[in-house]
């Protein structure tokens, strides 16, 4: 059983370019978090996916989007670069979505390592 | 509306000293709380986790109890090792809300 993977592991841009990140889920899973973790800070929601449709938003502008594909692997695009989107992009992957206003440790997620932007 | 809130570091602890990372969390309803930790270069893997009022997570040696009364769930270990030099973060899962980290530096 493979893990969450995530590739490139580290890339440079600069000002107003776009970015694509990408992440496999692990074996079995459906459902595909993307997280923004700012040195020094937790990880921040950025969007969940779950069997291909978009299943709940943080606060990010609309610049930020993503795709799940039929395999459950994920792509999270950022358009117009700016300097404060440098940071860590973490992909999680987990059984099933997120549910709101449920408990029971159901939504367990796994994390790949993630992939460093930085934005010159 | 939610949040998590955890003590701010670094915390530095000589070997077999003992570790406590404090957590109080805001929430509605009855939410799992987890503790994350996070390697350096890696992401995060969950540590323990508590689903209800009073239960107890642990794993490593780390230990956490839900207290609803006092909204916390603070991480503790009796005798820290250098491997457990780390960034450890306080969740709330259902609501996919994460602390801020506190990181922990032990040394010989």
């Amino acid at each position: 059983e493979t893990g969450v993977t995530q590739s490139p592991t580290h890339l440079i841009k600069t000002r107003g370019q776009q970015v694509t990140l990408r992440c496999s889920s692990q074996s079995g899973h459906n459902t595909v978090s993307w997280y923004q973790q700012a040195l020094g800070q937790g990880p921040q929601f950025i969007f969940q996916y779950y069997r291909e449709e978009e299943n709940g938003r943080g606060n990010f502008p609309p610049r930020f989007s993503g795709l799940q594909f039929p395999n459950y692997s994920s792509e999270l695009n950022v358009n117009a670069l700016e300097l404060d989107d440098s940071a860590l992009y973490l992909c999680a992957s987990s059984l099933g979505p997120r549910t709101a206003g449920t408990s029971g440790g159901n939504n367990e997620q796994f994390f790949g390592p993630g992939t460093r932007l930085t934005v010159l | 509306g939610d949040s998590v809130t955890q003590m701010e570091g670094p915390v530095t602890l000589s070997e077999e000293a003992f570790l406590t990372i404090n957590c109080t969390y805001t929430a509605t309803g009855y939410p799992s709380l987890f503790w994350y930790v996070q390697y350096p270069g890696e992401g995060l893997q969950l540590l323990l986790k508590a689903t209800k009022a009073d239960d107890k997570g642990s794993n490593k040696g780390f230990e956490a109890t839900y207290r609803k009364e006092t909204t916390s769930f603070h991480l503790e270990k009796g005798s820290v090792q250098v491997s457990d030099s780390a960034v450890y973060f306080c969740a709330l899962p259902d609501k996919l809300i994460f602390g801020t980290g506190t990181r922990l530096q032990v040394f010989p």
